[in-house]
């Protein structure tokens, strides 16, 4: 495997469900990201993880719980979710988020549809 | 924030033509990136600029990053269907600890053969 990994790369879940999202990078970077994409929106940047410490919540509702058990792994864990929560849901990394030019590359998304 | 003003929203070419796109914003980014996305997938970086006035090249793409660090262009010589996609600028800002990216509202192309 190389780049950034996704997985699962579609799911649907109902209201009541618990499911996790899970990214690897094999890039040896050492930042991972959360993005949610919804139609016609720009990306919106959810949770930055630089050197396993999370280092921004964008204001995301509790019902959205980051992991990242090591630098090249990092789990979106979700419950309770709400249908307008459906979206594309991005994973990047970067060499280190606190680099004065650092370059994001993007996973494939997990397509997320909340019944 | 900052806001990256991305234009045209859209466009419609003949296979062969030549393509050009860009972004402004009202603040100064340090490095401006230009990413593709094809339906259901992630962005896919394209090209990356780190300095005031660079021009790079990859491939049938060419971009600039503006010397005055407020805006860049996109140019895609002789198209093909398959540069069929939604195209965003990206650029980011130091904030003293951290880097942040800030993505333009993107430019979908069509390629008409």
């Amino acid at each position: 495997e190389t780049g950034v990994t996704q997985t699962p790369r579609h799911l649907v879940m109902g209201m009541t469900n618990k499911k996790s999202l899970k990214c690897e990078q094999h890039l040896g970077h050492n930042a991972m990201y959360w993005y949610k994409q919804s139609a016609k929106k720009p990306l919106e940047l959810m949770f930055v993880y630089n050197f396993k410490e999370q280092t921004e919540n964008n204001s995301v509702p509790s019902r959205f719980s980051p992991e990242c058990p090591n630098s090249s792994h990092l789990f979106l864990h979700l419950h309770t979710l709400q249908p307008e929560d459906s979206a594309l849901y991005l994973c990047a990394s970067s060499q280190d988020s606190s680099e004065y030019t650092d370059t994001q590359y993007f996973g494939p998304g997990t397509r997320l549809t909340v019944l | 924030g900052q806001q990256l003003n991305q234009s045209p929203q859209s466009m419609f070419i003949q296979e062969g033509e030549d393509v050009s796109m860009n972004c402004t914003s009202s603040s100064i980014f340090n490095t401006w990136l230009w990413y593709k996305q094809d339906p259901g997938e992630g962005p896919v970086l394209l090209i990356a600029l780190y300095k005031a006035g660079e021009l790079t090249s990859n491939g049938r793409l060419t971009a600039q990053f503006g010397i005055t660090r407020k805006d860049s262009f996109l140019n895609i010589s002789a198209s093909i269907p398959s540069d069929v996609g939604i195209y965003f600028c990206a650029g980011t800002e130091y904030t003293g600890t951290a880097s942040k990216l800030t993505f333009g509202t993107g430019t979908r192309l069509q390629v008409t053969l």
